[in-house]
């Protein structure tokens, strides 16, 4: 069975700093990564997937994959209030469309101004 | 990407009344859709995996009397909830997938979500 650790939080960061999102897998062969992001009543929407080691960059949003520590983590560059949220880290179960997604049960990101 | 449409967004029911929620693929087949339940302030769990044209498969814990799945067509999931009771309040949320071959990424596209109260 697939786990997918993530310390619930919340965590609190001032506003215009750098939050980092942290995330553990257990299956050394899981190949792609997924950070969504959960605003409070609503579903959950995707802001970036991974497949290679090293760092990926979209925005103010940064993954960070390293395989071999079997970590995935989240960076939020100049966090603003918006970004108060609970993110959630996934991955695949498997390769077809009937494969489930393993989340993890999500942290707790506040953006204090 | 991929839309996943869900309604109704909200639904208020009576205790032992039945609630169907349906789960709509707009853009593409979906062969399989996935069944989600939250709690306030708690993670996704999931519920059941929806397969078109043959019987659901239900989490651990899930009774599948109570919750009904129907995935009649390639667009197409219900989630039924039989016999609502308060403790079956919750935010149902369906999604699918377009898996991870030919170049697809394999996230998951979410519906808005079905906020239910029984009272």
């Amino acid at each position: 069975q697939k786990e997918v650790e993530q310390n619930s939080g919340p965590l609190s960061v001032p506003e215009g700093a750098i939050a980092s999102l942290n995330c553990t897998y257990s299956d050394r062969g899981s190949q792609s990564f997924f950070w969504y992001r959960q605003y409070s009543g609503k579903s959950p929407e995707l802001i970036m997937f991974i497949y290679s080691n090293g760092d990926k960059e979209d925005g103010r949003f940064t993954a960070q994959l390293n395989k071999a520590s079997q970590y995935v983590s989240l960076l939020i560059r100049d966090s603003q209030p918006s970004d108060s949220a609970t993110y959630l880290c996934a991955v695949p179960g498997g390769y077809s469309s009937a494969s489930k997604i393993i989340f993890g049960s999500g942290t707790r990101l506040s953006i204090r101004p | 990407g991929a839309v996943v449409s869900q309604h109704p967004s909200w639904v208020i029911c009576k205790s032992g009344t039945s609630v169907k929620i349906e789960c709509r693929s707009l853009d593409f087949q979906a062969t399989t859709m996935f069944w989600y339940r939250q709690f306030p302030k708690q993670s996704l769990m999931l519920m059941a995996t929806s397969n078109e044209g043959s019987k659901a498969t239900y989490e651990q814990g899930v009774e599948k009397d109570k919750f009904l799945i129907n995935h009649a067509s390639l667009t197409l999931s219900t989630l039924t909830v039989t016999s609502a009771h308060p403790e079956d309040s919750s935010f149902y949320i369906c999604s699918a997938s377009l898996g991870l071959a030919g170049g697809v990424t394999g996230e998951l596209f979410f519906g808005e979500g079905s906020r239910l109260t029984v009272l």
